[in-house]
Parts: C-alpha cells; sequence; structure tokens
C-alpha cells in the first residue's frame, strides 16, 4: 500500500541552524511526493514537490530530493528563521487521485 | 483571486445535533477532499469527490455525509452519530500542472458543546 513516515517532533532549532526533517514513504510504482506547511489555525500550504527520482523540489530555501533507491523525500534549509516555525508535512500521491500524508513535524525556532 | 473558502472559521454546536460545514471553491477544480485535522496529529481523510454527483467515502467517513451537486461546492455534514465530532476540518481541492497536488482552504474548527 502507500503510506508516508516522517520523523517525530517537536522539533527546535536556534535562528540561523541547519534544518532536517526525515521523510521515507512506501509506495507501488512511481508517487509524487509532497512537502506542505501548515501555520497555527491555518490549512495546509504547499511549500515543495517532485514528481520522479532525483527530482530536486525547492522553494524560499528548502529544499527536498526524490530519492527511489531509499524511498526518502527528507526536506533540508541551511539557514532557519523564526517565521518557518510550522508543522510541516510530507506527503505523496500516487495513481488515481488520493493523497497519503505523514502525521507532521512541528518546527520551533527561537532567536 | 482564486481559492478555496471554509466558512465559518469557528463553529460551536451542542451535543446531537447536525452541523454543516461549507466548501467553496473557484479554481475549476474537478476533485475535492475533505480532512479531518485533531491535535498533534496527521490528516485523516474523511470523503472525496472526483466529480460532480460523485463522492467516494475515506479512511474515517462514518458519521459524516457530503453532496456534490455543483463543481464549486462539497459540503460536509457532521451528524449526530460521530461520536467524536470536536477537529479542526479541511478542505482540499486538486490541480494537475504536471504533478497532481492540493490547494486546502483555510479549514474550519468544530467545537461541540
Amino acid at each position: 500500500g502507500n503510506s508516508v513516515t516522517q520523523m517525530e517532533g517537536p522539533v527546535t532549532l536556534s535562528e540561523e541552524a541547519f534544518l532536517t526533517i526525515n521523510c521515507t514513504y512506501t509506495a507501488t510504482g512511481y508517487p509524487s511526493l509532497f512537502w506542505y506547511v501548515q501555520y497555527p489555525g491555518e490549512g495546509l500550504q504547499l511549500l515543495l514537490k517532485a514528481t520522479k527520482a532525483d527530482d530536486k523540489g525547492s522553494n524560499k530555501g528548502f529544499e527536498a530530493t526524490y530519492r527511489k533507491e531509499t524511498t526518502s523525500f527528507h526536506l533540508e534549509k541551511g539557514s532557519v528563521q523564526v517565521s518557518d516555525s510550522a508543522v510541516y508535512f510530507c506527503a505523496l500521491q500516487n495513481t488515481g487521485n488520493q493523497f497519503y500524508f505523514g502525521t507532521g513535524t512541528s518546527l520551533t525556532v527561537i532567536p | 483571486d482564486g481559492g478555496i473558502t471554509q466558512s465559518p472559521k469557528y463553529l460551536f454546536r451542542k451535543e446531537g445535533q447536525n452541523v454543516t460545514l461549507s466548501c467553496e471553491q473557484n479554481l475549476n477544480h474537478d476533485a475535492m477532499y475533505w480532512y479531518r485535522q485533531d491535535p498533534g496529529q496527521g490528516l485523516r481523510l474523511i470523503y472525496y469527490s472526483q466529480i460532480v454527483n460523485d463522492f467516494q467515502k475515506g479512511d474515517i467517513a462514518e458519521g459524516y455525509s457530503v453532496s456534490r451537486e455543483k463543481k464549486e461546492s462539497f459540503p460536509l455534514t457532521v451528524t449526530s452519530a460521530q461520536k467524536n465530532p470536536t477537529a479542526f476540518y479541511l478542505c482540499a481541492s486538486s490541480i494537475d500542472d504536471g504533478a497532481r497536488w492540493q490547494f486546502f482552504g483555510p479549514g474550519t474548527r468544530l467545537t461541540v458543546l
């Protein structure tokens, strides 16, 4: 079946620290992979995506590379800011119109 | 501006009452979804609809009902049969621009007293 596993939080970092949030997936075929961000009290916003192996998605300083050999899509940012504090969700979309989400990782960045 | 509107932002109901959550999109998307989010948890799919007048149950459909009479609208009714309805409800629609991904509304927080 299809599923997404992401590292449990919460994660607390100092401003300008390096961020990694791990995400691994299980899927048949060739899914598309996504990272979404959710700020308090709001809906999810697409952060970045990748549609095939070795694709790198990037946006707002965040990056993630679709690694088929390790079935991973880890989120990274070189220097986090206080405004990056949010909950981050890894997700996949396989055949059809269904999407599968991880449980979310809460990030708090302190000045 | 195109987007998804969910109203109201906060909703309070007494136990035993049915309540309907609104979701409207002007993005011309065919597929729409309802998710439930509980504190510290991920998203769980309640229902989804791929086309007007058609919808499918998700993982936690019991105690909920939906309709899709118009492409733009996908209301969710939380019935009195739902044992624990207090949660944050998210509506989404999907777009395909080389990858099929979801666009989310701002959510409705339902509290049953």
